[in-house]
């Protein structure tokens, strides 16, 4: 099984959808959670961290649920600039490696 | 501005030739990373380091090597034992924060001649 697993998608939307993502990871013992979002060739960016309690950025919500092990990300009133892979990555031991997810591709549809 | 600088943005390797990757960071992050990805995979942890003249191999390490002679600079250098080095390779930094992020370079594409 992988450390952290990300249904691959494609997801193709149109415009105004709302759309979920989540992302299960293996070790019980992970610290730190967050989305990234990599455009196509590009580095991957930052989009939000994770917190115990859920936080909310805008149209991004992000919730975070430790007993099943999974991380979630919620896009409301998707834009055409919101096509992109996201990345759900996890931060575990000491070192504070991180693992990334392989992603899940949206695109968003006119 | 701060940020973390990656050179060349592409680079060609001939066969048996050792190349080397820069990373640069003016951010004064203690933590840096050298990651690889390859077509529709997730990034993959080659070395990190959390203080100057220290580094650890992450999960690929073979064929690969690094130095960490200054806070600043972490370049990665693929060697010829490195049979599959065509991929994308990403270099991030952070601080030695549980909590903090890693933030990424605009990568190095290497492709083989």
């Amino acid at each position: 099984r992988k450390e952290v697993e990300q249904d691959p998608g494609p997801f193709n939307v149109p415009e105004g959808a709302t759309v979920a993502f989540n992302c299960t990871y293996s070790n019980s013992a992970s610290q730190s959670f967050f989305w990234y979002r990599q455009d196509c060739r590009k580095e991957p960016k930052l989009l939000m961290s994770v917190y115990s309690s859920g936080n909310e950025d805008g149209r991004f919500t992000a919730q975070l649920n430790r007993a099943s092990q999974y991380i979630s990300l919620l896009i409301r009133d998707s834009k055409l600039s919101d096509s992109a892979t996201y990345l759900c990555v996890v931060a575990s031991g000491s070192a504070r490696q991180l693992t990334f997810g392989s992603g899940t591709q949206l695109t968003v549809l006119p | 501005d701060g940020g973390i600088t990656q050179s060349p943005k592409y680079l060609f390797r001939k066969e048996g030739q050792n190349v080397t990757l820069s990373c640069e960071q003016n951010l004064n992050h203690d933590a840096m990373y050298w990651y690889r990805q390859d077509p529709g995979q997730g990034l993959r942890l080659i070395y990190y380091s959390q203080i100057v003249n220290d580094f650890q191999k992450g999960d690929i390490a073979e064929g690969y090597s690094v130095s960490r002679e200054k806070k600043e600079s972490f370049p990665l250098t693929v060697t010829s034992a490195q049979k599959n080095p065509t991929a994308f390779y990403l270099c991030a930094s952070s601080p030695n924060d549980r909590l903090q992020p890693q933030h990424f370079g605009d990568g190095t594409r290497l492709s083989i001649l």
